[in-house]
């Protein structure tokens, strides 16, 4: 089985300061892991995704993520927070061969002026 | 490439009323899936596909129906809608090989009254 908790429902901060949005998953295979953005009135879009090449990972618009086993996390990161990141973001985990990955419950970033 | 292809953007239907939400993608992907969104839920999967003549159910299948005739088209009926059912629907596609990574639709806003 497999799934993904992401902590806080709303983010807020302020422009030009630290993203971070947290994701902690549960696995008992080793996971591919997923951060989804998802801009107002539209589909998700895939920010970045982690898949055991290495444990930092890269991803669009200056984001990255760091996978840590021994904390079953996937927290996403943006060191300085800009206007055009308000959005909803989702981790996702996809694990033991099912290739349909599972979705968490989104947290909605707030970028204020 | 118009990527993944959603129609109608907007629906409302009365009780009993039954619809087809229509969903195309020009990939030449072999999965495909529907989601829908719900505020505090995430993504939670209807059905899915892994190509042409096969589907499979997801977490939350009552009370919808889907078939594969084609490679390029995934359409969702829902046969007796019920105001449960108001969401906004996402239709996704992925490459055979690449299954996790999925590319969405703008998304079908749906209310049923």
């Amino acid at each position: 089985a497999q799934s993904v908790t992401q902590l806080g429902s709303h983010v807020s901060v302020s422009e030009g300061a630290l993203v971070l949005l947290r994701c902690n998953y549960s696995s008992s295979v080793p996971p591919y892991l997923f951060w989804y953005v998802q801009y107002p009135n539209q589909g998700l879009q895939l920010l970045l995704k982690y898949t055991s090449a290495a444990t930092l990972v890269k991803g669009i618009n200056g984001f990255e993520a760091e996978f840590k086993k021994s904390e079953t996390s996937f927290h996403l990161t943006k060191p300085s927070a800009h206007m055009s990141d308000a959005a909803e973001y989702f981790c996702a985990v996809s694990s033991g061969g099912s290739y349909i990955p599972t979705f968490g419950r989104g947290t909605s970033l707030i970028v204020h002026p | 490439n118009a990527g993944v292809t959603q129609t109608p953007k907007f629906q409302v239907l009365k009780t009993g009323q039954s619809m087809t939400l229509q969903c195309a993608q020009d990939m030449n992907h072999e999965y495909m899936s529907w989601y829908r969104q719900d505020p505090g839920m995430g993504l939670r999967l209807i059905h899915y596909s892994v190509g042409a003549g096969i589907t499979d159910q997801g977490e939350v299948p009552n009370g919808y129906n889907v078939s594969r005739s084609t490679t390029e088209d995934f359409p969702l009926r829902l046969l007796s809608a019920a105001p449960s059912q108001t969401s906004v629907y996402f239709c996704a596609s992925s490459a055979s090989g690449r299954e996790d990574e999925q590319y969405f639709g703008p998304g079908t806003r749906l209310t049923v009254t």
